[in-house]
């Protein structure tokens, strides 16, 4: 069975960082693309970041651009989200999904983690 | 302002049919990228309802349907059940954004 488990979320003020971190298990994680996906709360979904396998590709929403980085540490089959220079904005429960593919390109996010609640605020 | 358009609401029935319409552009669904379409129960993760514009996964039932012509794809749910009634998303890739986009989401109630 397919599980992610993000972690790392919490109360950030604005200008700080934080990471989130995304534990996966049930599938052969350095095969496939994984993805950030934020949802501001009652509002809709936005794509946030992708990574190919292999870290090969990656990119961003302008709206992180220059602010967050996406990366991978196969080994441990985890994905992070490093975030810095946060904004009010940026509060959102923050999702990690599973690419169908290699390329972050392509493809549906099949599976998703249950999220974890970040909250930019002074 | 989403980069793919969705109703915000739509109504029906039970039993009725429904359908949901998203509207892209020439960089994203009329590129040829494949659509996919997510149903957000309340207080969960989205889940995958239809990939690559037609397919469903296992589990899903045959009422969900997806299709895409030109720069727009659809969702139609016919024998409108209860336990339908969630938030529903497309998304595709957007090759001038270079990056993964959504439609704003559709809010279904079922009558």
């Amino acid at each position: 069975e397919v599980q992610l488990v993000e972690s790392g979320g919490g109360l950030a003020k604005p200008g700080r960082s934080l990471r989130l971190s995304c534990t996966a298990s049930g599938f052969t994680f350095e095969d496939y693309a994984m993805h950030w996906v934020r949802q501001a709360p009652g509002k809709g979904l936005e794509w946030v970041s992708g990574l190919s396998w292999s870290s090969s590709t990656m990119d961003y929403a302008d709206s992180v651009k220059g602010r967050f980085t996406i990366s991978r540490d196969d080994a441990k089959k985890s994905l992070y989200l490093q975030m810095n220079s946060l904004r009010a904005e940026d509060t959102a429960f923050y999702y990690c999904a599973k690419g169908s593919g290699t390329y972050y390109k392509h493809g549906v996010f099949d599976f998703w983690g249950q999220g974890t609640l970040v909250t930019v605020s002074s | 302002q989403s980069v793919l358009t969705q109703p915000p609401s739509v109504s029906g029935a039970p039993g009725q049919r429904v359908t949901i319409s998203c509207t892209g552009s020439r960089s994203n669904i009329g590129a040829g990228y494949d659509v996919h379409w997510y149903q957000q129960l309340p207080g969960t993760a989205p889940k995958v309802l239809i990939y690559d514009n037609t397919n469903r996964p296992s589990g899903v039932p045959e009422r969900f349907s997806g299709s895409k012509s030109g720069t727009s794809a659809s969702l139609a749910i016919t024998g409108l059940q209860a336990e339908d009634e969630a938030d529903y998303y497309c998304q595709t890739y957007d090759s001038g954004l270079s990056g993964g986009v959504f439609g704003g989401g559709t809010k279904l109630t079922v009558l």
